[in-house]
């Protein structure tokens, strides 16, 4: 089984902190992304990146960094955490090919800044 | 840039029951459409795709979604739900035509009533 883990289920922070969220995936996809998830929101995405040491905007890059300098591991990065960036953060990975665009994601970490 | 809409943002019904979740996108090009599935306390997984061929397709418990490009519609539908079936369903679309970076609807939260 494709396996995407992050390295937090929870995580508490308070404002201003610097933030990393990490997400490592099994299965040699060239493909990670990273969304935020709110009620009423659905997912929005924050950056991907289709190759080691890629990385592309999403919509809502804003506040946020990423960093991918091994192939199976995509870190976000908040540079000063701050209250409206609490929300569940999910990471998932992909490849192109017989099972292209299937994304397998992660089971999420639910960030608080307080 | 592609949208999604997602008409329902909860739908409840009894168990053994027919449902149907309703999706629209906005789209002038060729498509790819998935519908995703949340199981409570659980990351998204890919329940099922249309990429191409025929417009009807099938998930492996019992779901199925109709390509309709006049409409520009997915829905999801479903003759008998079960008490398992109680979880969030996210439509998305392929924003960029074989980017394979998605965008999401706000989900649709089904709950399964004995």
């Amino acid at each position: 089984d494709v396996k995407v883990t992050q390295s937090s289920r929870y995580l508490v922070k308070r404002t201003g902190e610097k933030v990393f969220l990490e997400c490592v995936q099994d299965m040699d996809h060239e493909n990670m992304f990273w969304y935020r998830q709110d009620p009423g929101l659905g997912l929005r995405l924050i950056y991907f990146s289709y190759d080691v040491k890629m990385k592309e905007k999403g919509d809502i890059p804003e506040g946020y960094s990423v960093s991918r300098e091994k192939k199976e591991r995509f870190s976000l990065i908040l540079e000063s955490a701050s209250t409206n960036q609490t929300s569940m953060y999910l990471c998932a990975s992909s490849s192109p090919g017989i099972n292209a665009y299937e994304q397998y994601f992660g089971p999420g970490t639910r960030l608080t800044v307080t | 840039a592609q949208s999604v809409t997602q008409l329902d943002s909860q739908v409840p019904v009894f168990e053994e029951a027919p449902v149907e979740l309703r999706c629209n996108y906005s789209s002038s090009v060729s498509v790819y459409l998935f519908w995703y599935v949340q199981y409570p306390n659980q990351g998204l997984q890919l329940l099922l795709k249309y990429l191409s061929g025929s417009t009807l397709v099938e998930s492996i418990n019992g779901f199925e979604a109709e390509f309709n490009k006049s409409q520009t519609s997915f829905h999801l539908r479903k003759p008998s739900v079960h008490i398992s079936d109680t979880a969030e369903y996210f439509c998305a679309v392929d924003s960029q035509g074989g980017s394979e970076k998605l965008v999401f609807g706000k989900g649709t939260k089904l709950t399964v009533n004995p």
